[in-house]
């Protein structure tokens, strides 16, 4: 089983749609929880940092972690076609030397106009 | 705003050839990792170095891959022979501690033939 594991999609909806992305972990050590977004050709970028469990919003982004259940979201609001990227998650254990980030594959998200 | 540059955007080489990828992390991270991303395996860690030293390259094919840091503004990721299973686009990333979020370059997208 890998630590991280998300859907590869593709997902595909309406512009305006709210948008569920998700992934689960298996380590129950990791206490800091990223999403990342990737559009074609460009590096990731950090969209969202949160720490232990939660939710934390930021515009139409709001991103959750549930550590009982090894679960974390990340939910698009008004989705426009902007949106449209491959959105990866990322955690670690912690800050400093003890332990590095592991993403997950990505989930390739469309909003279609 | 600051970014973490890579060079080359792009790279097209024979089998058997050296290829030589460069990257300038952010000022003031103190860590800097190599990522190898592929469609089937997602982002793949391959070394990273704190204050420039090399903590750890078990990701990498050690007979063909050397990461140096030769200083604090460029990182460098050798691959010699370079095969075509080495088609990948390579990703460097900074950080301010290990486990903090990561800040990507857009990459160098590699093709041997």
């Amino acid at each position: 089983q890998k630590e991280v594991e998300q859907d590869p999609g593709p997902l595909s909806v309406p512009e305006g749609a709210i948008v569920s992305l998700n992934c689960t972990y298996s380590n129950s050590a990791f206490q800091y929880f990223m999403w990342y977004r990737q559009y074609s050709r460009k590096g990731p970028e950090l969209l969202m940092y949160t720490y232990s469990s939660g939710n934390k919003e930021d515009g139409r982004f709001t991103a959750q972690v549930d550590k009982s259940s090894k679960y974390i979201s990340l939910f698009i609001r008004d989705s426009q076609p902007s949106d449209s990227a491959t959105y990866l998650c990322a955690m670690t254990k912690g800050l400093g030397s003890q332990g590095n980030l592991i993403f997950g594959k990505g989930t390739k998200l469309s909003v279609k106009p | 705003d600051a970014r973490v540059t890579q060079t080359p955007r792009h790279k097209v080489t024979e089998m058997g050839q050296e290829v030589t990828m460069r990257c300038q992390p952010i000022l003031g991270h103190n860590t800097v990792f190599w990522y190898r991303q592929t469609m089937m395996q997602g982002l793949e860690l391959l070394a990273y170095f704190r204050n420039r030293a090399p903590l750890d390259d078990s990701g990498m094919p050690k007979d063909r891959f050397s990461a140096e840091m030769p200083d604090a503004t460029l990182a460098t990721l050798k691959i010699q022979p370079s095969e075509p299973r080495d088609s990948a686009v390579y990703f460097c990333a900074s950080g301010l501690v290990q486990g903090s979020p990561l800040h990507f370059g857009n990459g160098t997208r590699l093709t041997v033939t």
